[in-house]
Parts: C-alpha cells; sequence; structure tokens
C-alpha cells in the first residue's frame, strides 16, 4: 500500500518552455502533498505544501508564480514549472500523505533538464 | 543551517560489520522519519518513531528516539552491500505535517 506515482519521469524542455509535473497516490486518499525538489548529492529541500481544494502554501524563497502548484483531487496534483530556465534542471520528487498520519510517501522523482 | 544535523556524511564500511548514523537537532519533534534513496529514486520510508525513547527494529536495522524528541540514531547490523544508499533522517516539529530534512549519509557496503 500507499504507493505514489509520478509522470513523467524525466523530460527535457527548451528554455523559455512550460513543464507539467503529475503526482498521483494510487491506493489512498492523499489529504496533502508536498513538493520538493533535490540537487545533485544534496538532500530534499521542500517547496511547497498542496491540500486539496485549497491554494498551494509556498517556502520561502520559492516563486509561487513560477512554479504553479494544483490539488485538483484527493489523488492527483501537479506541478507546473513556468518559462523554465536552465537553473531550473533539478530532481522534482513530490509526497503524500493521509488525515491523521505522520508518514510520508515519496513518488519515484520527475528529472527535468532544461536546454 | 539545517534542522537536523546528520553524521557522518560518508560512510564505507566491509560486508558484515556494522554501523550507525546519527541525526541530531536542538529542536523537539513530534515524530521522526528515516528514509533510504538510491540514485535517481524517491525516497523509501523505513521507519516512524513518534514517542521519545521509543526503539524500533527492522530485521537488522534498530532505530532509536531520544527520550527528548531531538535526535535519532539508525543502527544496522552485519551490513549487505543491498544496505549500499542514502539514508535520510526526517522530523515533524509542528501540526502542518512538513518535513525538516537532514544532509543524508552516503552508505557504501563494500562486498
Amino acid at each position: 500500500g500507499a504507493v505514489v506515482s509520478q509522470h513523467p519521469s524525466w523530460v527535457i524542455c527548451k528554455s523559455g518552455t512550460s513543464v507539467k509535473i503529475e503526482c498521483r497516490s494510487l491506493d489512498f486518499q492523499a489529504t496533502t502533498m508536498f513538493w520538493y525538489r533535490q540537487f545533485p548529492k544534496q538532500s530534499l529541500m521542500l517547496m511547497a505544501t498542496s491540500n486539496e481544494g485549497s491554494k498551494a502554501t509556498y517556502e520561502q524563497g520559492v516563486e509561487k508564480d513560477k512554479f504553479l502548484i494544483n490539488h485538483a483531487s484527493l489523488t492527483l496534483s501537479t506541478l507546473t514549472v513556468t518559462s523554465a530556465h536552465p537553473e531550473d534542471s533539478s530532481f522534482y520528487i513530490c509526497s503524500a500523505r493521509w488525515s491523521n498520519r505522520y508518514e510520508q510517501y515519496f513518488g519515484p522523482g520527475t528529472r527535468l533538464t532544461v536546454t | 543551517t539545517q534542522l537536523l544535523e546528520q553524521s557522518p556524511q560518508f560512510l564505507s564500511i566491509q560486508e558484515g560489520e556494522n554501523l550507525t548514523v546519527y541525526c541530531n537537532s536542538s529542536s523537539v519533534f513530534s515524530s521522526l522519519q528515516w528514509y533510504r534513496q538510491e540514485p535517481g529514486e524517491g525516497p523509501v520510508l523505513l521507519v516512524t518513531v513518534v514517542t521519545g525513547g521509543e526503539v524500533k527494529k527492522l530485521k537488522r536495522l534498530t532505530f532509536q528516539f531520544g527520550d527528548a524528541r531531538k535526535d535519532s540514531s539508525l543502527h544496522i547490523t552485519a551490513a549487505q552491500p543491498g544496505d549500499t544508499g542514502l539514508y535520510l533522517c526526517a522530523g515533524e516539529r509542528g501540526d502542518d505535517y512538513k518535513l525538516s530534512f537532514g544532509a543524508g549519509t552516503t552508505v557504501t557496503v563494500r562486498a
């Protein structure tokens, strides 16, 4: 149980274009989803918290107009990187949790490369 | 400055040896989780500890949560090459369920 999927697993896009990443909880209803970014050889950095049906909460220093998050249902959250630039290249990982549980379950990650 | 300090940063041992990874903070956590991450994949949850002084065992892995809920350790007995990976501790402080991650410990077990 507690499976989280991400799509796509990797994507290459040109500078200036937008990319959408999907995060789905496959066997549970996720009351909260989180989006993280991870640079090579580094730990995970929380970008934003997403609750179903409400606006995402962004961490300090994360541009909400650049990283658009939508959590339209209890099983799906999307992260759209708008007007991507090479410095946005990174490994993006989502996680999900359900009500009254401490654990977060992570997706397999999406490798974004902006050329 | 990271909220959770993990040590050591790197650990390379021979198969069959034991190892311990530490996770320390000056903050109190309501829960602490340990994950293992393989290159190019998402972290996989190993354990969650919530009670001060709690000890949990998962086969050859033993996890401890400090009495004051500020620190934790992961001990692996008789390490195997399959234990190789990045071990991450992550703590939750409030009721927003956000996790603060340590910098990670890269463990390499040589056959």
